[in-house]
């Protein structure tokens, strides 16, 4: 089945710093998101964007399906950005199910 | 704004008694998903409905689960008997395809230990 990596697995930001979180799959896809575990394990939705550039408020997402990866980009990092980011895939092969990478563990200190 | 409801939000059970988790799915999504996700790890599929029928139970532990959505409408995912192993977070995710593609959202997942 394809493989979802995403780097770094740990990642520490002081209080309004910036960061870039990637997420690199190993065959095409037909969707991908990117969501935000919160501390209570809740997935919020932050992108659906199998390819292309979005940007929401702080948060913007790059997917460049040629080139099989996307990235997540955090600007003025807050202490409510802490969690788990992770990016999950589908592939027209293996039915609508998300295949999820292995995540990227944030904490912002204030 | 529409959301995925779930309950229990935790679920505290001894080994080899039986339990079982609802989930509501955002009005008019007819994909629903249940997901098993154990600490430190992303989600997995356990299984996926359209509409009431079964379409992905490959990961499902048959000897021990059963998921049913008999409507179409609102699932509930059974264990029995639970084992240790089976302590994770339980996630119900429904999705609707449009013209654009399909996107899922997740609802806020049953926390389950098993003692």
């Amino acid at each position: 089945g394809i493989q979802v990596e995403q780097s770094p697995p740990d990642l520490i930001l002081q209080e309004g710093a910036n960061s870039t979180l990637r997420c690199n799959f190993s065959d095409s896809v037909n969707n991908l998101q990117w969501f935000h575990q919160n501390p209570w394990g809740q997935l919020i939705n932050l992108f659906y964007i199998p390819s292309g550039t979005k940007q929401n408020g702080r948060l913007s997402a790059t997917t460049v399906a040629t080139e099989r990866y996307s990235l997540l980009y955090i600007s003025s990092s807050q202490t409510t950005d802490s969690g788990v980011y992770f990016c999950a895939v589908e592939q027209g092969s293996s039915g609508d199910k998300l295949t999820f990478g292995t995540g990227t563990r944030l904490a912002v200190r204030p | 704004e529409a959301e995925v409801a779930q309950s229990p939000r935790y679920k505290i059970t001894e080994k080899s008694q039986a339990v079982a988790f609802w989930c509501d799915p955002i009005s008019g999504h007819a994909t629903l998903y249940w997901y098993r996700q154990i600490l430190g790890q992303g989600p997995e599929l356990l299984v996926q409905f359209q509409d009431e029928s079964v379409v992905d139970d490959s990961q499902l532990p048959k000897d021990r689960f059963s998921a049913e959505r008999l409507k179409g409408v609102d699932s509930t995912l059974k264990i029995q008997p639970a084992e240790l192993g089976d302590s994770a977070m339980y996630l119900c995710a429904s999705s609707f395809t449009t013209g654009g593609g399909r996107e899922s959202f997740f609802g806020q997942g049953t926390r389950l230990t098993v003692v």
